[in-house]
This record gives structure tokens, sequence and C-alpha cells, in this order.
């Protein structure tokens, strides 16, 4: 069974730099095909796609948010972890990590990939 | 990046009635299209994947369809338990993944 859990700050001042980290279990970030999103939701609005980091170290970002963004993981530990530098009050939200599944169709040649699980997520606020 | 629309943006329904939430994108995603039911305070929960197959567990009143452009969720015969926030998400072979705006469904 896959948990996912987000630990991390709650309170965070303008030009801070945000650090969560998502503990899981149930799979390892070693295995290939594996891999683990971030995405975040300010109050009351959309959910928004920040990242992916692959079981090869493969990691993507999402561009507006690019040279902000650090993702890695610590396999030994089962933990990924988000680096998020000078954050400011839009960037209050609540931060989800989430387990990327990979399922082949019928045909086993088209790849669809979702997030099956989520952790409960935390809420961050950036605030002077 | 490929942008999501959702129409409509929010709805109000009564329990058993059949609601359609459309997603739009920006360009063609084939079937990379997946759904998510998000409840106040708890992290989304998909629903659907690959435009029409049912996650497990899933009751089967929701389904999927669509292919390219434009898609579409249905619930069959809506319940208590259906009134949340449904999202679409794109995850084509490219990135950055998106998700549209959300459409609330509300109890008439």
């Amino acid at each position: 069974q896959i948990t996912l859990k987000e630990s991390g700050p709650t309170l965070l001042k303008p030009t801070q730099t945000l650090t969560l980290t998502c503990d899981f279990s149930g799979f390892s970030l070693s295995t290939r095909g594996e891999g683990m999103g971030w995405v975040r939701q300010p109050p009351g609005k959309a959910l928004e796609w920040l990242a992916l980091i692959f079981w090869d170290d493969d990691t993507r970002y999402s561009p507006s948010l690019r040279t902000r963004l650090t993702v890695t993981k610590d396999t030994a530990k089962n933990q990924v972890v988000l680096t998020m530098t000078n954050m400011g009050p839009v960037d209050t939200a609540t931060y989800y990590c989430a387990h990327r599944r990979g399922h082949y169709d019928s045909s086993g040649f088209y790849f669809y990939s979702f997030f099956d699980l989520w952790g409960p997520g935390t809420l961050v606020a950036v605030s002077s | 990046d490929i942008q999501l629309t959702q129409s409509p943006s929010s709805l109000s329904a009564s329990v058993g009635d059949r609601v359609t939430i459309t997603c739009r994108a920006s360009q063609s995603i084939e079937k990379y299209l997946n759904w998510y039911q998000q409840k106040p305070g708890r992290a989304p929960n998909v629903l659907i994947y690959a435009a029409s197959t049912l996650q497990g567990g899933v009751p089967s009143r929701f389904s999927g369809s669509g292919s390219g452009t434009e898609f579409n969720l249905t619930i069959s015969s809506l319940q208590s338990a259906d009134f949340a926030t449904y999202y679409c998400q794109q995850s084509y072979n490219m990135f950055p993944w998106t998700f549209g705006q959300g459409t609330k469904v509300e109890i008439k």
C-alpha cells in the first residue's frame, strides 16, 4: 500500500526558501518506471503542476517556475524534496506530492501517466 | 504549454441528474487526459485516465470520452457524494503537464 505525506514549514517570510519533504512508503523510487510529482493549489484556486522526478533522476519542471524549483530524491530514505527559492505571497498554497503511475494500453504501444495517489497536502503561507 | 479549458466553471444539479463536464485542449493531446475529483480540504482523487479508463474503485456512474482536443466527463446519475470540484489534466508526451481550471458541482 502506497502512502505519502508532505512536511515542512507552514509560514515563510518573503524572499525565504521553501523546503518541503515528501515521505513515502509502498514503493521504491529506484525502481524503473517510478516517478513522483509536486502540485500546488492556492486557496480557492485551481491545481498547478510544479515538477516530476523519475527513478533515473530525470526531472521536469514547470517552465514558469523553472529557475526557482529544485526537486531531488533520497531513495534510501524514501523521500522526495522540493525546494523553491525567493518565496512570495503569491506562492501561498497547499503543496501536494503525488505518485505517478504509468499504464500501457491494451495494444502495448501507448503509455499513459497520471497521479494515482496523493499526500494529504501541506499549507504554506508566505507573509511578512 | 498546452492549455486546458473546462466548461462550465460551475453547475448546479440535483441528485439523480446526468452531468457532463467538458475539457478542451489547445492542441491535440490524443487520449492523454485524466480526470480528478477534489472535495473541500482533501487531496484530488483520480477518476479516469487515458481519457476513458476508469480507475480501480471508482463507481461506474463515472465515464470519460473524447480524444484529440475535446473530452467529456459524465456522471450518469449524480449522487450526494459527487458534489465536488472536478479537474482535467493532460499528460501528453511533453512537459509541462497542465490542469484545467476546475468545475465545481453544487447541489441545486
